[in-house]
C-alpha cells in the first residue's frame, strides 16, 4: 500500500484557522469514507480527532473539522491554539482490512 | 479505566522472532476489532496488522505479510503479534490498539492506544 501524501508542515498564529490535506487515490480515501485524523504531541501516544471523515469523538473541540473531496481529505482546524502544535496524521482504509496513514503534517502556532 | 498494556518488546538479532502481547481492562475486549500501529524512531505512523472481534476478518501491511501474524484471545482480554524473520527496519515503538467498531473489514478509528513497547532488531 502507499502512504498517504501530507504537507510536511504547516503553521499559523493563533486565532487563525488552517487546513491539512490528505491525498490518497481512488483505492483508499477516493472509495471509502473510512477516514480518521490523529494528533500527536512529542513523546505521547496519538488521539483521535475526526473519524469516519467528519464525526468528532465526544471531549474533541468542535475547532476541528473533517472533509472529503474525491481523493483528498482535509482536517481544518480553527481559532488556533498554542496546544494544537502537534504532528497531525491521516489514516484511511484501503479494502481487504488494511489500512495506509498519512506520512504527517507538523503544525507549529506562531 | 480504559487501558491497553502492551508488553513482549526489547532487542533482537535480525532474523529472529519476537511475540508482542496486549492486554486490555476497562472495556468489554470482545466487542472490538484491535490493531497493531508502529512509529520507527522520528518517523512516521504506520499501521501493521488488524484483526476483527471474533477473528474472521484479518489484515496486515504489504511490509510485514508472510511475516507477522496477529491473533487474539478473548478469554483473556489478550492481543498478541508473532513477528518473524525481523529486519532491522522493523525496529520501532509498536502500539496496540482498539478500534472504536468490531470489524477489521470496517475499522472506524483508533480509539484508545496503550504506550507502546521498543522493538529493536540489531545486526
Amino acid at each position: 500500500q502507499s502512504a498517504l501524501t501530507q504537507t510536511a508542515s504547516v503553521s499559523g498564529s493563533p486565532g487563525q484557522s488552517i487546513t491539512i490535506s490528505c491525498i490518497g487515490s481512488s483505492s483508499n480515501v477516493g472509495t471509502f469514507n473510512l477516514i480518521s485524523w490523529y494528533q500527536q504531541h512529542p513523546g505521547k501516544a496519538p488521539k483521535v480527532m475526526i473519524y469516519e471523515g467528519s464525526k468528532r469523538p465526544s471531549g474533541v473541540s468542535n475547532r476541528f473539522s473533517g472533509s472529503k473531496s474525491g481523493n483528498t481529505a482535509s482536517l481544518t482546524i480553527s481559532g488556533l491554539q498554542a496546544e494544537d502544535e502537534a504532528d497531525y496524521y491521516c489514516c484511511s482504509y484501503a479494502g481487504s482490512s488494511t489500512l495506509v496513514f498519512g506520512g504527517g503534517t507538523k503544525l507549529t502556532v506562531l | 479505566e480504559v487501558q491497553l498494556v502492551e508488553s513482549g518488546g526489547g532487542l533482537v538479532q535480525a532474523g529472529r522472532s519476537l511475540r508482542l502481547s496486549c492486554v486490555g481492562s476497562g472495556f468489554t475486549f470482545d466487542d472490538y476489532a484491535m490493531h497493531w500501529v508502529r512509529q520507527a524512531p522520528g518517523k512516521g505512523l504506520e499501521w501493521v496488522s488488524g484483526i476483527s472481534w471474533n477473528s474472521a476478518n484479518l489484515g496486515y501491511a504489504g511490509s510485514v505479510k508472510g511475516r507477522f501474524t496477529i491473533s487474539r484471545d478473548n478469554t483473556k482480554n489478550s492481543l498478541y503479534l508473532q513477528m518473524n524473520s525481523l529486519r532491522l527496519e522493523d525496529t520501532a515503538l509498536f502500539y496496540c490498539v482498539k478500534d472504536r467498531g468490531a470489524s477489521a473489514a470496517a475499522p472506524l478509528a483508533f480509539d484508545i492506544w496503550g504506550q507502546g513497547t521498543m522493538v529493536t532488531v540489531s545486526s
